[in-house]
């Protein structure tokens, strides 16, 4: 079955930085796109962040909200896709959602990162 | 960015009566492949959202064929049937032709 488990979160400080992970099996991680989509409590889904497959050149397309900021990686040899979050806002508070393509196939249960001081 | 307008914001549906959300996106959804990147999603309460219909009309594996996807460039509708219990959540609409990706801010199914 397939399984995408997100792990990392947890509560910072504005400005600093966290990195949030997802672990992925049941599929053939390294032909899937990989994506990143948030839920800011009680609110709707936003998209975040993509990440192409090695024939793409893993090529990377980001929010604009969080270009700049944010960066996602894979490691195809682990199935493991990566969210580095730096100059973290408290409106980046949000329930972060992996998701795996290319049409949003699957998604993980979700992590919680909480900006606040 | 592409606007998804979803509506309606709120339906409430007695069990085994139809029901119908609209999705309207600010642009053609047509991709340069030809196809048309737009998903309808499920978010049930205290779970992490779940996809129904990709491609305008594919239902995926295990979704009962009470759920259909229609439209076309601009307009599309998710259809359900007979509601079920197990229908109750949130309603989304997703466009992947166009970056940024964008949602649809959700339609809340809730039983009458």
């Amino acid at each position: 079955a397939v399984q995408l488990v997100e792990s990392g979160g947890g509560l910072v400080q504005p400005k600093e930085s966290l990195k949030i992970s997802c672990a992925a099996s049941g599929f053939t991680f390294s032909n899937a796109a990989m994506y990143w989509v948030r839920q800011a409590p009680g609110k709707g889904l936003e998209w975040v962040a993509r990440i192409r497959t090695k024939p793409n050149n893993y090529a990377t397309y980001y929010a604009d909200s969080v270009k700049g900021r944010f960066t996602i990686s894979r490691d195809d040899s682990k199935s493991m896709v990566y969210l580095q979050m730096d100059n973290l806002k408290t409106e980046d508070t949000a329930m972060y959602y992996c998701t795996a393509g290319p049409y949003f196939d699957y998604w993980g249960q979700g992590v919680m990162v909480t900006v606040s001081s | 960015d592409v606007v998804m307008t979803q509506t309606p914001v709120s339906l409430s549906v007695a069990i085994g009566q139809p029901a119908s959300i609209s999705c309207k996106s600010s642009q053609s959804l047509v991709g340069t492949s030809g196809k048309t990147y737009l998903n309808w999603l499920l978010q049930r309460p205290g779970q992490s959202p779940k996809r129904l219909i990709y491609l305008v009309s594919k239902l995926d594996s295990g979704i009962p064929d009470r759920f259909s996807g229609s439209g076309s460039e601009t307009d599309f509708t998710l259809k359900i049937s007979r509601v079920e219990a197990d229908d109750l959540g949130v309603y989304y609409c997703l466009q992947g032709t166009h970056f940024p990706h964008t949602f649809g801010a959700g339609t809340k199914l809730e039983l009458k």
